[in-house]
């Protein structure tokens, strides 16, 4: 079975640009998460959706951040226009709906994003 | 304010020893407990986890203990191995109606041969 992907695996881009993250979840996931870790501190959580719905955006942190999930399968997150503090590695991760409820969510290996 | 708390940055164990982690927490809503894996260029791994109404939760080498009272978790792996060494990142989830996780700074793990 595949693990959650995560594309691109490295991003480096100049403050002011645009950048779109993506994230295909395991098939037959409803719950699809997305976090973020800055350098040296915890790794955050940004948002949830279920399918296609967005169950819980707290996390994100200013309306430069924009995720959609269209069709409830895989998700993109959006930063535009990216800033320095963006800088950090993106996690995605899904689970079902009975581990989502454990907490038992399975990652990818992250998109790694510099901002310069 | 963290609410979920690793204090140790590092941890080094002979292999065979016992590697004991560290986790405290403040939020008192917490349900359920997690331990996540994870080793470089990778995302974090379930290891183990444990719900608030448990004390202790074992899965081979990996036993998880819980004080409640206390607000303090803590993992135990046993024997330790060298395939072990990795940072190690204590989670929790209130599981009321988001089921987001909030993660510590984790603890590097090296188990030294």
């Amino acid at each position: 079975e595949a693990g959650v992907t995560q594309f691109p695996s490295h991003s480096v881009i100049e403050k002011g640009q645009t950048v779109t993250l993506r994230c295909d979840p395991i098939s037959g996931h409803d719950n699809l998460y997305w976090y973020r870790r800055v350098m040296g501190k915890e790794i955050k959580f940004l948002l949830h959706f279920v399918k296609e719905s967005k169950q819980d955006e707290s996390g994100m942190p200013n309306n430069r951040f924009l995720a959609e999930r269209t069709g409830g399968t895989y998700s993109t997150l959006k930063v535009q226009p990216a800033e320095l503090e963006d800088s950090g590695v993106y996690f995605c991760a899904s689970s079902d709906g009975v581990a989502g409820r454990t907490g038992e969510q399975f990652f990818g290996p992250g998109t790694r994003l510099t901002v310069l | 304010d963290q609410q979920v708390k690793q204090n140790s940055p590092s941890l080094s164990v002979q292999e065979g020893r016992i590697s004991i982690l560290n986790c405290d927490y403040t939020n008192s809503m917490f349900d359920y407990f997690l331990w996540y894996k994870k080793y470089p260029a990778e995302g974090p791994t379930f290891l183990i986890s444990i719900s608030s109404i448990k004390d202790k939760n074992e899965d081979g080498r990996f036993t998880v203990f819980l004080n409640k009272s206390a607000k303090h978790l803590s993992l135990h792996i046993v024997p330790s191995q060298p395939g072990d060494s990795a940072v190690y990142f204590c989670a929790a989830s209130d599981g009321a109606g988001s089921y987001q996780l909030t993660f510590g700074k984790g603890t590097k793990l090296s188990v030294i041969p």
